[in-house]
């Protein structure tokens, strides 16, 4: 079946510096991707749409400048958290669409970022 | 905004039992759904999804029904198995996949011996 690849798993970082999450369709193209964030015991909450070769669009409230988002492949999205802060602590986890499977939704194993 | 949301945050059931999770969402225009397992530190994981041409789909020991009238579904497990512990999540889209899914707020089942 259809598997995206997020790497990192884990990440610690200071504040004030950026840090790549990088998701991978492995067996399939990707038009597009989603990336989510979600707080500990909070749902899942969408931050942006990237389509390959073209800008991202950004949820209402997502700083596009501190998340910067590039989809310059089909199998290949990066979420870049720059200068990061502790609020920005989170798990985030991203979706590739593949039309081949059931929903089309194929999810990453998430990325936990801890800034201290 | 439009939004999708479950009626219980936490759900104890007996092995054995039947669970059944609830989501309402209020988004008329949503016509495809999907519910998702999502265990401690992982990614969601798909477990059924239904259309809106449809009022119930069954799956492996699950269901979901869905009820346009009142904007609502819900996901049916039976014989709820330890295994079943994690958080469920109902999700929304306007179209049959390829955009954006709305997620509800979940329920954390929680399957005791």
């Amino acid at each position: 079946g259809a598997v995206v690849s997020q790497h990192p798993s884990r990440v610690i970082c200071k504040s004030g510096t950026s840090v790549k999450i990088e998701c991978r369709s492995l067996d399939f193209q990707a038009t597009t991707m989603f990336w989510y964030r979600q707080f500990p015991k909070q749902s899942l909450m969408l931050m942006a749409t990237s389509n390959e070769g073209s800008k991202a669009t950004y949820e209402q409230g997502v700083e596009k400048d501190k998340f910067l988002i590039n989809h310059a492949s089909l199998t290949l999205s990066t979420l870049t958290v720059t200068s990061a802060h502790p609020e920005d602590s989170s798990f985030y986890i991203c979706s590739a669409v593949d039309r081949g499977v059931s929903d089309g939704y194929t999810f990453g194993s998430g990325t936990r970022l801890t800034v201290v | 905004g439009e939004s999708v949301g479950l009626h219980l945050p936490t759900l104890s059931v007996q092995e054995g039992d039947n669970s059944i999770i609830n989501c309402a969402y209020s988004n008329s225009a949503s016509d495809y759904f999907i519910w998702y397992k999502q265990e401690s530190g992982k990614g969601p994981q798909f477990i059924i999804d239904i259309r809106s041409n449809m009022d119930k789909r069954q799956g492996q020991r699950v269901t979901v029904l869905l009820n346009k009238t009142v904007k609502h579904l819900s996901l049916q497990i039976a014989a709820t198995q330890p295994g079943d512990s994690a958080v469920y999540f109902c999700a929304e889209t306007s179209t049959g996949g390829g955009n954006k899914l709305t997620f509800g707020t979940g329920t954390q089942l929680k399957v005791e011996l």
